[in-house]
């Protein structure tokens, strides 16, 4: 069974701080790893992808990837108001599953000012 | 380049009617994947289809069914509407070579209302 689970929010921080989401996973056999982000109403878009283990960062974010502790997480620093959306882990495994994402059930961010 | 489209935006149907939902991946793109997604259940993954054949398929009745073109360009269709249908369907892109892992890159959706 190939789980994705997500920390539970809502998860509120002021503008400035930095915020973090965390996301753990359930089968080793894993290839790659995405976070999207979701305003309400619209689309999931992708903010960061990352295949290897350690960090990755990319402007204000940086994406924190542990394949040996299954676990893959999001940093956003000095976080902005425009910030607040619900963020979705997604692993995609090797084998059988080729093409299929799955997702995490999203942790809702609020950054207020 | 252009991104995923879909069509049309918003639907609304009654129960028992069937739907055709289309999506047109991005230029290039030989993967695509259809989600569900409900308050409820988040992001339900439907099926995916890659150089015409199903590659993937999730856990939805036999009601939900696809297929894709020459072009890549995908269709989804979903018979005998229930009301657990509402939902937003979302169409994803990726190049998928045989290596796989690439991104996916999503449209802005149909949302689905079923009354």
């Amino acid at each position: 069974q190939k789980e994705v689970e997500q920390n539970s929010g809502p998860l509120s921080v002021p503008e400035g701080a930095i915020a973090s989401l965390n996301c753990t996973y359930s089968d080793r056999v894993s290839q790659s790893f995405f976070w999207y982000r979701q305003y309400s109403g619209k689309s999931p878009e992708l903010i960061m992808s990352i295949y290897s283990n350690g960090d990755k960062e990319d402007g204000r974010f940086t994406a924190q990837l542990n394949k040996a502790s299954q676990y893959v997480s999001l940093l956003i620093r000095d976080s902005q108001p425009s910030d607040s959306a619900t963020y979705l882990c997604a692993v995609k495994w090797r084998g059988s599953t080729l093409g299929r994402l799955y997702f995490g059930r999203g942790t809702q961010l609020t950054v207020w000012p | 380049k252009a991104g995923v489209t879909q069509t049309p935006r918003y639907l609304i149907k009654t129960r028992g009617q069937q739907v055709t939902l289309s999506c047109s991946p991005i230029s290039g793109h030989r993967s695509v994947s259809w989600y569900q997604q409900t308050p409820g259940q988040g992001l339900q993954f439907l099926f995916e289809y890659f150089s015409e054949t199903q590659r993937n398929k999730g856990n939805f009745p036999g009601r939900f069914s696809g297929r894709q073109f020459s072009n890549s360009r995908s269709e989804m269709n979903v018979s005998t509407l229930e009301l657990g249908d509402s939902a937003l369907y979302l169409c994803a892109s990726s190049l998928e070579s045989s290596g796989g892992g690439e991104t996916q890159y999503f449209g802005p959706g149909t949302r689905l209302l079923v009354l």
